[in-house]
C-alpha cells in the first residue's frame, strides 16, 4: 500500500536510546489529547492519551507530557526498539468543535540498528 | 477482536465512476467517522455520525455521501470520482462524545482515481 506521510519530519534514533516526539496544538480550549502510532500500510493505533487537567501520564515505555502554557505535547519512548519505527501523530479534541478531533501531520520515527 | 473493518483495501477508479467504501464496527460504538489522509497532512474529517439515522458533515464533505442505517455500518459513497479524491480513507468509531473516549481506526482503504 501507499506510504502515508511522504514529506514528514523524520526523527532518527539509535536502538536502545530514548525518543522524544513533539506536537504543538493550537486551541487552548482543547481538553483531551491522544498519541497515535501508524505503521506503513496500516491504520492509526492508539498509544496513550491525556486529559487537560493532567501534565504527565505514563504507560508501558511511553510517557506523554502536556504543557498547556505553551500548548505543547510530547511523547517520550524509552529504550526505542525497531518495532517502534512508524509515523507518530497527536490529536486534540476541541471541546467546542463537536465531534472533531484535529490531527497533526505526524513525525516519522526511524530506529537505527 | 475485529474492531473497525473497512473494505476494499485497495481500489482504482476512473474519473466519473462511483463506488462505496464499506465500514462496520462490532464494538457497539455510537459514533462513527470517515477521514481521509493525504501525504504529509493530518487526517481530515469527511463525515461523522452520532448514531443510527444521524449524519453530519465534517471538514471536507464535498464529493461524498454517507448513511447510517444501523449502529454497526457506516458506508461512504463517492458519486463522481475525481483525481482530488485519490487518498487513503479511514473509518473510525468511538464510544461517546465526552472527553476521554478515544477513536479506533480501521486499517484503511487506498483509493486512486485516474
Amino acid at each position: 500500500g501507499e506510504s502515508v506521510g511522504l514529506h514528514l519530519p523524520t526523527l532518527s534514533v539509535q536502538e536502545g536510546d530514548n525518543s522524544i516526539i513533539n506536537c504543538a496544538y493550537s486551541n487552548s480550549a482543547s481538553d483531551y489529547f491522544i498519541w497515535y502510532k501508524q505503521e506503513s500500510g496500516k491504520g492509526p493505533q492508539f498509544i496513550i492519551d491525556i486529559r487537560s487537567n493532567m501534565d504527565k501520564r505514563q504507560g508501558q515505555r511511553v510517557t506523554v507530557l502536556l504543557n498547556k502554557t505553551v500548548k505543547h505535547l510530547s511523547l517520550q519512548i524509552a529504550a526505542t526498539q525497531p518495532g517502534d519505527s512508524a509515523v507518530y501523530f497527536c490529536a486534540e479534541k476541541r471541546d467546542n468543535y463537536g465531534q472533531n478531533f484535529v490531527f497533526g501531520p505526524g513525525t516519522r520515527l526511524s530506529v537505527l540498528p | 477482536n475485529a474492531g473497525v473493518t473497512q473494505t476494499p483495501k485497495f481500489r482504482i477508479l476512473k474519473i466519473g465512476q462511483s463506488m462505496t467504501l464499506q465500514c462496520t464496527q462490532d464494538m457497539n460504538h455510537n459514533y462513527m467517522y470517515w477521514y481521509r489522509q493525504d501525504p504529509g497532512m493530518g487526517l481530515k474529517l469527511i463525515y461523522y455520525s452520532v448514531g443510527a439515522g444521524i449524519t453530519d458533515k465534517g471538514e471536507v464533505p464535498n464529493g461524498y455521501n454517507v448513511s447510517r442505517s444501523t449502529t454497526e455500518d457506516f458506508p461512504l459513497r463517492l458519486e463522481l470520482a475525481a483525481p482530488s479524491q485519490t487518498s487513503v480513507y479511514f473509518c473510525a468509531s468511538s464510544e461517546t462524545r465526552g472527553s476521554g473516549n478515544t477513536i479506533y481506526f480501521g486499517e484503511g482503504s487506498w483509493l486512486t482515481v485516474v
